[in-house]
This record gives C-alpha cells, structure tokens and sequence, in this order.
C-alpha cells in the first residue's frame, strides 16, 4: 500500500469547515483512499472512501486532487464532538491488503 | 445488534501471567483483526483472520496468539504477559471484497501489566 503524510495536529473554530489534507504522492492507479477519526479513548471509525471521484456522505466530503497524490476530508460545519484523530489510509483495491494499517493521523481540535 | 464486543474493558496482569482478550462480532463478517495502541501512538496490527480457521500475522505478533474457530468470535491470548504489552487493545471486523476496509471496531480493552 502507498504511504500517506498528514500533518500531526491542526485546529478549527466551532461550526467553520475543518480541511484536513492527506499526502499520497506514490499512490497507484487501483489504490482506493479511506478516512478514519478516532475520538478519545474510543475504537477507530469509518468515515468515507474514494477512487478518484470526489465523494460525500453525512460525515463528510473527500476531494481527491486529479493526480491523485493527495485528498482533503472536509468536515463542512465542525463541532465539538469531531475533535478526534484522523487517519487517512490508500487501499490496494485488487484485495491484496485485507486489512488496514495506520499512522500517527492528525490530531483536529474543535474550539468554540 | 450489538456490533463488536469486547471484554474485559479493563485488566491488569502482573508479568509473567497469561489471559485471553474477548472479541466478538454478530455482524456475520469474515475479517476480523486485533490491534494494540500506545499512548500517542497510531495503531499496531497484531494478528488477523479472514475467515474460520485462517489467521495471520501482522506487524506485531510476537507475545500473541490467536485463533479463529467461528465466524463470530476473534480471541487474542497473551502467553506470558510483559509490561511492554501495556496498551489498549482493539478488535474489529469487516466484510469482504470492497468493503473490507470499511472495519467495525470494539470499544477496546486496556490493559496493565506491573
């Protein structure tokens, strides 16, 4: 699987979009892009995923650049319940990797 | 459904001793996977499993062993516990195909171990 480069921590005011920016300069052609958060103490959770088209669900959007070596996960109304960590990860999609590997993520701070 | 459960929530060993971590899932997926988190550290896998007795292991497998003997149930066994295995230890489970990084995760166990 490629690796991904995240910044370690960033902040955001209540209710203002929280861009969170993902590296993946090695990224192939097959390689799906996922997004996690973590809130404290709690397991990892499943946000969004995308190949090339950008995506969004009731969580958030995923921007994926047309080169695809990065992507941006946006929360477009941040609150103080998404002060978690993030985790962006790239998926060979012809199944090879059955199960996900993370990094250190980024650290996002909602503050009123 | 109760998703992916785990217990105990909360243990302490002192070195030397053996226990086994519970994980269960009622969402009838194949994958299921264990993994160990550090304090500020990312996620470590430890072992998985992509169906009934097939499991593997992952980037940090040694002190561990697993087993796979129903679809539902992932138990992680500590063989001789070391204090270097203090961490919050999470399961989760996914489908297959496509979706199979789209995982489902406990609350998680922390351990402790003097």
């Amino acid at each position: 699987d490629a690796k991904t480069t995240q910044p370690t921590s960033m902040d955001c005011a209540e209710g203002r979009a929280a861009n969170l920016p993902c590296n993946h300069s090695t990224i192939s052609g097959n390689e799906y892009v996922y997004w996690y958060r973590q809130i404290h103490s709690q397991g990892p959770q499943y946000i969004i995923h995308g190949l090339k088209n950008n995506e969004t669900n009731e969580m958030a959007s995923l921007i994926i650049t047309e080169d695809r070596k990065s992507s941006t996960l946006i929360l477009p109304h941040a609150t103080l319940r998404d002060t978690a960590v993030y985790y962006c990860i790239v998926r060979d999609r012809s199944g090879g990797s059955y199960i996900p590997t993370f990094g250190r993520g980024t650290s996002l701070i909602v503050h009123p | 459904n109760a998703g992916v459960t785990q217990t105990p929530k909360f243990q302490v060993l002192k070195t030397g001793q053996s226990m086994t971590l519970q994980c269960a899932q009622d969402m009838n997926h194949e994958y299921m996977s264990w993994y160990r988190q550090d304090p500020g550290m990312g996620l470590r896998l430890i072992h998985y499993s992509v169906g009934a007795g097939i499991t593997d292991q992952g980037e940090v497998p040694n002190g561990y062993n697993v087993s796979r003997s129903t679809t539902e149930d992932f138990p992680l066994r500590l063989l001789s516990a070391a204090p270097s295995q203090t961490s919050v230890y999470f399961c989760a489970s996914s489908t297959t195909g496509r979706r199979a990084y789209e995982q489902y995760f406990g609350p998680g166990t922390r351990l402790t171990v003097t």
